[in-house]
């Protein structure tokens, strides 16, 4: 069974400024993905950014980053430029890949609650 | 992205009744659905798994018969809380997946109170 852990229950940052959310997983696939999911106060969730495995380049997505170690098993998330609008809860994420794409859950990490204070 | 729409966004019920909470893809055919309960402060807890046209899979430990699930189309899948008590209160959450698509995209959520 695939475990994530996000050892950070909670980070506080000032706007602006860059943080890094860590996130580790453990696993015995050699093909998935991972992701970070954002859910703001209103409880929706989103897609902040996604890695396939298998891609040694680390994903990007504007002013979000990844740090993917595959060896090390470790994903974290880098959120540069800070903004009052990324206070929300990130979670990390684990899906093995599979011919059967559709079926595959999502093992999240416990999450953590981040605060960008003006 | 796609949309899922999720169908009451709050919902208060006496104990002992039965509530019915709706989640709609608006704009794919979401072969696969999955239903989350989230406490406060928590991460997502998976509890089924449904298929279009097929039985869902529950998580250990998640009662069947209390929390029916049915995903009679390939847009609409549906979680009943049947005989609720105040214990089932909580935030629920689906989201639902297109075959052979990997990313999976989520409704708005449910917060039911029990009372």
């Amino acid at each position: 069974a695939q475990t994530v852990t996000q050892s950070q229950p909670e980070m506080s940052v000032q706007e602006a400024e860059t943080v890094t959310l860590s996130c580790t997983y453990d696993t015995s696939e050699s093909n998935y993905y991972l992701f970070w999911y954002k859910q703001p106060p209103s409880r929706q969730m989103i897609l902040v950014i996604r890695q396939e495995a298998y891609k040694q380049q680390n994903a990007t997505e504007n002013r979000f980053s990844v740090n993917f170690q595959k060896a090390a098993k470790s994903f974290s998330l880098k959120i540069s430029d800070s903004q009052l609008g990324d206070t929300a809860m990130y979670f990390c994420a684990f899906m093995k890949r599979s011919v059967i794409q559709g079926a595959q859950k999502l093992v999240f990490g416990q999450g953590t609650r981040l605060t960008i204070n003006p | 992205g796609a949309v899922v729409s999720q169908h009451p966004s709050r919902v208060i019920c006496k104990s002992g009744t039965s509530v019915k909470i709706e989640c709609r893809s608006l704009d794919f055919q979401a072969t696969t659905m999955f239903w989350y309960r989230q406490f406060p402060k928590q991460s997502l807890m998976l509890m089924a798994t449904s298929n279009e046209g097929s039985k869902a899979t529950y998580e250990q430990g998640v009662e069947k018969d209390k929390f029916l699930i049915n995903h009679a189309s390939l847009t609409l899948s549906t979680l009943t809380v049947t005989s609720a008590h105040p214990e089932d209160s909580s935030f629920y959450i689906c989201s639902a997946r297109q075959d052979r698509v990997t990313e999976a995209f989520f409704g708005q959520g449910t917060r039911l109170t029990v009372v």
